[in-house]
């Protein structure tokens, strides 16, 4: 099946420092990729839509400035999150999506840690 | 606005027991995706079934098996013969088909963390 790759899978980072977050579909183009976020024991709430080649779609909430989404090619997409600080630990994850009504892949999740 | 309800927050079963998990939705969609995902503790997100709102029929894939039932807007899963590996969280996801580029975005459940004991 469709496989999509996020990198790293754990992060530490110091607080006020930027991290970059990678997902890749590796064997489709990903029109659509999504951004999610999960607090611990809770469930997935979608951050931003982007679309290759266009700007994301930010979700009510959402700082768009904190939270830079990337999405140059149809394989890659990239979340940076920056000037972290401890409540931005969570765990983030991505998934791809091809045609229209297709499922989404999810990557493997990105666990990030601000002290 | 679209809703997904995952009631049960936790269950435990012992190892061989059925077991089903719910799931309530609402949307004003008329055209809409339902999705299970199984997220075992390693944290990744695997997916289980994707029904698109025109096919009720249920679907048994192994030991897994869904009811869907649009009168009563509800898509449950089934484990039968549970298996301690079964052990995981289970999110139920709502898609609403969009026009434009796919661009459709799922609505997660709260989840339900299920405990099969040996």
């Amino acid at each position: 099946g469709a496989v999509v790759s996020q990198h790293p899978s754990r992060v530490i980072c110091k607080s006020g420092t930027s991290v970059k977050i990678e997902c890749r579909s590796l064997d489709f183009q990903a029109t659509t990729m999504f951004w999610y976020r999960q607090f611990p024991k809770q469930s997935l709430m979608l951050m931003a839509t982007s679309n290759e080649g266009s700007k994301a779609t930010y979700e009510q909430g959402v700082e768009k400035d904190k939270f830079l989404i990337n999405h140059a090619s149809l394989t890659l997409s990239t979340l940076t999150v920056t000037s972290a600080h401890p409540e931005d630990s969570s765990f983030y994850i991505c998934s791809a999506r091809g045609r229209q009504g297709s499922e989404a892949f999810f990557g493997q999740g990105t666990r990030l840690t601000v002290v | 606005a679209q809703k997904v309800t995952q009631a049960q927050t936790e269950i435990s079963v012992v190892e061989k027991e059925d077991v089903t998990l719910d799931c309530v939705y609402e949307t004003r969609d008329t055209t809409y995706y339902l999705f299970w995902y199984k997220q075992p503790p390693s944290g990744e997100l695997v997916f289980l079934i994707r029904r698109n709102s025109f096919d009720e029929q249920n679907e048994i894939s192994g030991r897994y098996s869904w009811n869907f039932q649009k009168s009563t807007s509800s898509f449950n899963f089934t484990i039968t013969a549970s298996q301690v590996v079964d052990s995981a969280v289970y999110f139920c996801a709502l898609s609403e088909a969009q026009s434009n580029f796919g661009n459709e975005k799922l609505t997660f459940g709260t989840g339900t963390r299920l405990t099969i004991i040996p």
